[in-house]
This record gives structure tokens, C-alpha cells and sequence, in this order.
């Protein structure tokens, strides 16, 4: 079983859709939460950071952590053609080498 | 500001032969990591530094060989390459241990 599970799509949704991306988790040391957005040929890009468990919107983005459920979300509101990425989900115990365990990422592509 | 740089972006390699994937920033990060990225797989952490003189293995240490003589680079080496080592290689860095990682945009490699 890996430590982090990510439905690897492809997901493809019309412009302006709300787009729902999910991993689940089965370590309870995790503390620290990212989403990635990685363009094709490019290296993977912070999206959203979050602490523990909660919600956290930045502009169309909502980041969502249920540490009791070990399941986090990203939701995209609003969907655009250059939202057409795949999304990777990471997360991180913070002690030890701090190092990043990843998801295996979402292909996301929004049909205009 | 150039961030995270790594050369080459891309490479041909013989069974056999070896090379150096370079990897240098500019932010004056501590942490330095070499993730290797296969389809559909993630990322995975090969070796990852902490400071200058410090290193230590990841998951998938095994065919690689790396060094941290200075704060800014951090060298990849591959000996005695394998078509097992096919990849994409992206280097990150983090000023901070739960920071998120600033990523390279990686060495496309093939060993045929």
C-alpha cells in the first residue's frame, strides 16, 4: 500500500467547472499539506500550503485537510483551460530529513 | 532571481557510461533534495542534504552517488548507468525543513 493515493485520471471538465481533486493518506504523522500544479516538461509548482487540518482559499483555490479522516482536497472554482495540469498532492511529518512524500499526481485537463 | 537551475535538461545515455546532473540555487537554501519522477509514480526521494558536508540517502538511493560542497550545488552522479534509471530528475531546495520545496525544471534522462 502506498503512503499516498492519488487517483491518476485523466479528469477533464468544461470551462468554468468546479474541479474536485483528492488524495487519501496513511500516515498520521503528516502535519503539513501541498498541492503541486506541474505543467508538461516543467517542474512541479507550489499551489497551496496548509498546517494540520482546516480550509484554505487563495483566490479560486480551496485546499481542505481531514486528518481524521487522513484525507485532503483541492478545489478549483471556475475552472480555465491554462488550469490544464497535473496536480500533485504532498505532504510531510516535519521532523527527521522534512523530506516531502508525494502523491502520484492528477492529470487535469479543462476543455474550453 | 533564478531559483532552483539544473543542467543538463536533457540526455542520452549508453548502458554503462556515467554522468553528473548538476543542480545549483541561488536563495542560499540549507535543504537541498534529488527526487526522481517516473510516469504515473510520483516523485520519489533519491539523496538530500541539509547543509553544506551533510547528505544522506532517500527511498531509492541505489545507482547514485551525490555531494554538497557548497550551499548552492548539489550534484547528482550517476555511475554505471541502467535503463532502470530512465527518468526525469528534478532537484529542490527549502530554506527551512516544513517549507515548501522550490523545484528545478529537471533532467530528462534515458539510458538505452
Amino acid at each position: 500500500q502506498k503512503e499516498v493515493e492519488q487517483d491518476p485520471g485523466p479528469l477533464s471538465v468544461p470551462e468554468g467547472a468546479i474541479v474536485s481533486l483528492n488524495c487519501t493518506y496513511s500516515n498520521s504523522a503528516f502535519q503539513y499539506f501541498m498541492w503541486y500544479r506541474q505543467y508538461s516538461r516543467k517542474g512541479p509548482e507550489l499551489l497551496m500550503y496548509t498546517y494540520s487540518s482546516g480550509n484554505k482559499e487563495d483566490g479560486r483555490f480551496t485546499a481542505q485537510v481531514d486528518k481524521s479522516s487522513k484525507y485532503i482536497s483541492l478545489f478549483i472554482r471556475d475552472s480555465q483551460p491554462s488550469d490544464s495540469a497535473t496536480y500533485l498532492c504532498a505532504m510531510s511529518t516535519g521532523t527527521g530529513r522534512r523530506a516531502l512524500t508525494f502523491g502520484s499526481g492528477t492529470r487535469l485537463q479543462v476543455q474550453p | 532571481n533564478a531559483g532552483v537551475t539544473q543542467t543538463p535538461k536533457f540526455r542520452i545515455l549508453k548502458i554503462g557510461q556515467s554522468m553528473t546532473l548538476q543542480c545549483t540555487q541561488d536563495m542560499n537554501h540549507n535543504y537541498m533534495y534529488w527526487y526522481r519522477q517516473d510516469p504515473g509514480m510520483g516523485l520519489k526521494l533519491i539523496y538530500y542534504s541539509v547543509g553544506a558536508g551533510i547528505t544522506d540517502k532517500g527511498e531509492v538511493p541505489n545507482g547514485y552517488n551525490v555531494s554538497r560542497s557548497t550551499t548552492e550545488d548539489f550534484p547528482l552522479r550517476l555511475e554505471l548507468a541502467a535503463p532502470s534509471q530512465t527518468s526525469v530528475y528534478f532537484c529542490a531546495s527549502t530554506d527551512r525543513g516544513n517549507s515548501p520545496l522550490h523545484f528545478g525544471n529537471g533532467t530528462r534522462l534515458t539510458v538505452t
